[in-house]
């Protein structure tokens, strides 16, 4: 299994939501992503967990708040967003934290009315 | 700082053309690694190829091949004979190295038509 999956494909949020997004990977990778790509701009890394632990937090705003329960798992929980943060959620994981072979997922595309 | 330059926004080919898609990068370290990534309609980005900076061996798979020139600071990627399958949106991009942040240059989207 090569795959990395996100859940949902789409979402619609309010304002005032509070929403989660889900990544999963069973290739045994120990580093974990996320990245925001907005319409025909190029992903930028907004998270990095290496071995489970948070390693890169790119100064992303708290109402993005990522979590690794485990090492198969991401989540990117989601509060209080707004419009401008309506983009491309990519998650992506490799071997190692040093490994810069990604895999990406194909992403939760997020609207936020 | 690290930087990445992919000029051609779009290029429009008719199949079985070749295409060369550039890639220009500044940074100040010695040790790199430099990438293409393919990202099809579908979304999620395709790993193609990594190219640490200490080597400048030119590289084919099939009908891609990559051109890496340190005079120049170029990662040029060419398609031989493109297909209908090709279009998609091709990243280049940079880390260095232990960096796990990649940096990725503006994308060039390629369409091929039939």
């Amino acid at each position: 299994d090569t795959e990395v999956t996100q859940t949902p494909k789409h979402l619609v949020m309010g304002m005032t939501n509070k929403k989660s997004l889900k990544c999963e990977q069973h290739m045994g990778h120990r580093a974990m992503y996320w990245y925001k790509q907005k319409a025909k701009k190029p992903p930028e890394l907004m998270f990095v967990y290496s071995y489970e632990k948070l390693s890169i937090n790119e100064s992303v705003p708290s109402r993005f708040s990522p979590e690794c329960p485990n090492s198969s798992l991401l989540n990117l929980h989601l509060h209080a967003l707004q419009p401008e943060d309506s983009a491309l959620y990519l998650c992506a994981s490799s071997q190692a934290p040093q490994e810069e072979k990604l895999f990406f997922g194909s992403g939760t595309q997020l609207s936020v009315l | 700082a690290q930087k990445v330059t992919q000029a051609q926004t779009e290029i429009s080919v008719v199949e079985k053309e070749d295409v060369t898609l550039d890639c220009v990068y500044e940074t100040r370290d010695t040790t790199y690694y430099l990438f293409w990534y393919k990202q099809p309609p579908s979304g999620e980005l395709v790993f193609l190829i990594r190219r640490n900076s200490f080597d400048e061996q030119n590289e084919i798979s099939g009908r891609y091949s990559w051109n890496f020139q340190k005079s120049t600071s170029s990662f040029n990627f060419t398609i031989t004979a493109s297909q209908v399958v090709d279009s998609a949106v091709y990243f280049c991009a940079l880390d260095m190295e232990y960096g796990n942040k990649l940096v990725f240059g503006a994308g060039t989207i390629l369409r091929v038509k039939s």
